[in-house]
């Protein structure tokens, strides 16, 4: 099966570095991702990591360790419309190469 | 760019009625899915197409929902009766084979 663990909440200020970080276990990866989801709205893509290393995209980078089953999310310059939930996703080849969510990471930034 | 579309953004209905969603994928993408969020949770897969071939459809409550994808483009998901805890919100996504999911606007369901 899949276990993914993510913090329910984080706050940090405007302008300044965030990383959110993710753990998984399953049986068949297949890639992570992570989703950006403004509240009442749909996930929309940030970042796909499927070799081990670090993925930069602007204001957003995103790291994977295959063998710790593990990743993070950096928010750099952060801003007010950065608040939002961050949601961690891995691909499983074991099960249809379907994706499997954690909870999401409720991001607060404040002034 | 292409989007996924959804109808209808949002629904209230009673308990025990009949509901239903609607989806329309990405022009060309042969995968759709259907996505229960229940409110600070994430999202869980009800079913998944391939055309109009259910792949997987392991975590739909069969004995109340339904999906379907007669022609493999547009995709319907009824539940019926509906019950108190089906309050969700139902995302559908689609995805070119071996692409990344392009996720719908969602419908926010309310049952009373």
């Amino acid at each position: 099966g899949q276990n993914i663990d993510q913090p329910t909440e984080m706050t940090a200020t405007e302008g300044a570095i965030v990383q959110i970080n993710c753990t998984y276990q399953t049986s068949g990866f297949n890639g992570l991702f992570w989703y950006q989801q403004h509240a009442g709205e749909a996930p929309t893509f940030l970042s796909y990591n499927v070799l081990d290393g670090l993925e930069e995209k602007g204001r957003f980078s995103s790291f994977l360790s295959r063998s710790k089953g593990y990743s993070y999310l950096l928010l750099k310059e952060l801003q007010m419309k950065d608040s939002a939930s961050y949601l961690c996703a891995v691909r499983d080849g074991a099960q249809g190469n379907n994706l499997f969510f954690g909870t999401g990471t409720r991001l607060t930034v404040i002034p | 760019e292409a989007e996924v579309a959804q109808s209808p953004r949002y629904k209230i209905t009673e308990k025990s009625q009949a509901v239903a969603f609607w989806c329309d994928p990405i022009s060309g993408h042969a995968t759709l899915y259907w996505y229960r969020q229940i409110l600070g949770q994430g999202p869980e897969l009800l079913v998944q197409f391939q055309d109009e071939s259910v792949v997987d459809d392991s975590q739909l409550p069969k004995d109340r929902f339904s999906a379907e994808r007669l022609k493999g483009v547009d995709s319907t998901l009824k539940i019926q009766p509906a019950e108190l805890g089906d309050s969700a919100m139902y995302l559908c996504a689609s995805s070119p084979a071996g692409g990344r999911q392009y996720f719908g606007p969602g419908t926010r369901l309310t049952v009373t």
